[in-house]
């Protein structure tokens, strides 16, 4: 069965400090691995990544994959109050008629 | 603003009656999806449709029904839903397979079933 595990489920930091983020997967036919920032309501869309090894950054986020690991990491640096949110990894398998498997995200609170 | 619009953003009904939630998208995607989340659990996928067509239907109970006229507007009818059904759903697009394109969300109705 496809299935895709996020690590830590929670995480509390105060504003400045680094995280890292990590989404385990185990699926046949892999696509493509996503993150998503969900705040209050609507998740929003941060990375799709589909080749190993090769980081994607935006801002002071950043995100890559090691398909040979079947993993992926997000790292946040200097983290603001705005940061705090459930970060939601997904994996699209062909095999699957494409959709979207969910891990169960990560709560990331920053203090300030 | 998502670019996915989902109404109405609360709901609490009964196990007796029958509601309808609505998304619309004004991203000119040609698919569409529910998915629900509930507290602690992973979004589960319910519905896909494609192009107007349902491609996937996840083992949904009958009390879920979905609709979608046109590609940018989509409907989940409820009806004789249990409290267990309560949860966020949320309604995605996307611009053909999410193969290679994100979806994008709107922000969801919470529903509470009494």
């Amino acid at each position: 069965e496809d299935k895709v595990v996020q690590s830590p489920l929670s995480l509390v930091v105060h504003e400045g400090d680094t995280v890292t983020l990590n989404c385990s997967y185990e699926v046949t036919n892999f696509r493509s691995l996503l993150w998503y920032k969900q705040e209050k309501k609507a998740p929003t869309f941060l990375f799709m990544l589909t080749s190993s090894g090769i980081e994607k950054k935006s801002g002071r986020l950043s995100s890559i994959l090691d398909k040979k690991e079947l993993f992926s990491i997000l790292n946040i640096t200097a983290t603001q109050t705005g940061d705090s949110a459930i970060y939601l990894c997904a994996v699209v398998s062909s095999s699957n008629t494409g959709k979207l498997i969910f891990g169960q995200g990560t709560t990331l609170q920053v203090k300030p | 603003e998502t670019g996915v619009t989902q109404t109405p953003r609360h709901l609490v009904m009964g196990m007796t009656n029958k509601k309808s939630l609505k998304c619309e998208q004004h991203l000119g995607h040609n698919a569409m999806y529910w998915y629900k989340q509930s507290a602690k659990k992973p979004l589960e996928l319910m519905f896909v449709y494609s192009l107007e067509e349902r491609v996937e239907n996840n083992s949904v109970p009958s009390r879920f029904s979905p609709e979608c006229p046109n590609s940018s507007h989509l409907f989940l009818h409820l009806h004789t839903l249990q409290p267990e059904d309560s949860a966020l759903y949320l309604c995605a697009s996307s611009l053909g397979s999410s193969y290679n394109s994100p979806l994008h969300f709107g922000n969801g109705t919470r529903l509470t079933v009494t």
